[in-house]
């Protein structure tokens, strides 16, 4: 199947500072990537979804300031999280799709990124 | 506005027995459903998906699911649980029109005792 890398998997970061997320479909051109947001024994939090070449759509009460969602190319998308605090922390997962009218795709899931700010 | 509910925090079997873990859903289409099972620290993994066609599914890992229209159900099944087993699973869905986004159910955590 295809496969979502996911860069760096684990962070710490001070307080303050931003800390930026990568997520590539390695075989794949994806049209469009998926933010989540898990929080510990919790279900998946959809915070944005992002189509190559547009501005992020985020989901209600999310800070579009606070988490900068980048999708510059169709194998990649960055989310920052800009002046992180420690309510911040969380594991962040990003998952990509190619979608078509003709078919219809799963989601393909990164291994996820653990955020962690002190 | 599309939704899912695992009404199970926790659902514990003994090595051996058949395992249920409950999902029931609701989109304003035709629904695409999906299971996904997490280890820990790690990400999600697809365990099979109902598109169209059969209402029952089989999937990775000897996992199987019924979608129930009626019921608006899509429960998954395994006839003899293994206590490699245990993780969290984690049912989604989505509305077949346009490029809409997966939603989760809260997840159910699966405990196979030996």
């Amino acid at each position: 199947g295809a496969v979502v890398s996911q860069h760096p998997s684990w962070v710490i970061c001070k307080s303050g500072t931003s800390v930026k997320i990568e997520c590539r479909s390695l075989d794949f051109q994806a049209t469009t990537m998926f933010w989540y947001r898990q929080f510990p024994k919790q279900s998946l939090m959809l915070m944005a979804t992002s189509n190559e070449g547009s501005k992020a759509t985020y989901e209600q009460g999310v800070e579009k300031d606070k988490f900068l969602i980048n999708h510059a190319s169709l194998t990649l998308s960055t989310l920052t999280v800009t002046s992180a605090h420690p309510e911040d922390s969380s594991f962040y997962i990003c998952s990509a799709r190619v979608w078509s009218l003709a078919v219809a795709d799963e989601q393909f899931f990164g291994p996820g990124t653990r955020l962690t700010v002190l | 506005a599309q939704s899912v509910a695992q009404p199970e925090d926790q659902v514990n079997v003994a090595e051996g027995n058949p395992l249920t873990v409950k999902c029931t859903y609701s989109v304003s289409g035709n629904p695409y459903l999906f299971w996904y099972v997490q280890y820990p620290n790690r990400g999600l993994q697809f365990l099979l998906k109902y598109i169209t066609g059969d209402n029952l599914v089989k999937g990775s890992y000897g996992f199987e699911a019924e979608f129930n229209k009626s019921q608006t159900s899509f429960h998954l099944k395994k006839p003899s649980a293994l206590v490699s087993d245990s993780a969290l699973y984690f049912c989604a869905v989505r509305d077949n029109r346009g490029n809409t986004p997966l939603v989760f159910g809260k997840g159910t955590r699966l405990s196979v005792i030996a």
